[in-house]
């Protein structure tokens, strides 16, 4: 049963161009994430956040940054997307009461020609 | 930092065969082993989690993994596949303070008929 629903699920665009993914989760959880996985199927943390915190992987380039309303959306923009951006972008949810289970949805795939 | 490494990259095994997935992590403090299961195209989906207790933990569809602290891992097993358990399996690690939880490369299982 899918409770984390992202959009779009495939993008393709340019180089330099914008992208925005969205994310929203319907479990009534605390902490969102959004991981990347590259083609080789490794998983990376982005960034996770609760309403009180917000954690920036040091890895992450400047141009990603995550966006959120309310503690059940967590959307991600890349401001002038890269080559090297081409990979499945996950999000995730947890609560805290839970600890730490991760709930996913079924990715957004960013193809970047 | 938490780190967890998975050493095999692919496992293949027929219809009916046992099989032991295997992970290592290192970590000083308290923390959550975790597996997650990937089918192609598809998010993430939680198989089974070890904080305490008992450190043989089931999960779904008759996967089992066995905490051990002074082999410092945390292997998967399944008593007899069926082919659809031929998918990718992460094993996952995080700290109790909750932090996002850090992935391992993952092991690609196929299950011949």
């Amino acid at each position: 049963e899918t409770a984390v629903f992202q959009t779009p699920n495939y993008h393709v665009t340019q180089v330099g161009n914008e992208v925005s993914f969205n994310c929203k989760q319907t479990l009534g959880h605390d902490t969102m994430y959004w991981y990347k996985q590259d083609s080789k199927k490794l998983l990376k943390i982005m960034f996770s956040y609760n309403n009180k915190q917000l954690i920036v992987n040091e890895t992450v380039p400047r141009r990603f940054s995550p966006q959120s309303s309310d503690k059940a959306h967590l959307n991600l923009r890349i401001k002038s997307v890269e080559p090297e951006d081409s990979a499945v972008y996950l999000c995730a949810s947890s609560a805290r009461s839970s600890g730490n289970t991760l709930y996913f949805g079924e990715g957004s795939r960013l193809i970047v020609v | 930092t938490q780190t967890v490494s998975q050493s095999d990259a692919h496992v293949t095994v027929f219809e009916g065969d046992s099989v032991e997935l295997r992970c290592n992590y290192s970590y000083g403090g308290s923390i959550y082993l975790s597996w997650y299961i990937q089918h192609h195209g598809r998010g993430l989906q939680f198989l089974l989690k070890y904080y305490s207790g008992n450190p043989v933990v089931q999960g779904v569809n008759g996967f089992e993994a066995e905490f051990s602290k002074s082999d410092s891992s945390f292997h998967l097993r399944k008593a007899s596949v069926h082919w659809s358990d031929s998918a990718v399996y992460f094993c996952a690690v995080s700290a109790y303070n909750n932090n996002a939880p850090r992935f391992g490369a993952g092991t690609k299982l196929t299950v011949k008929p």
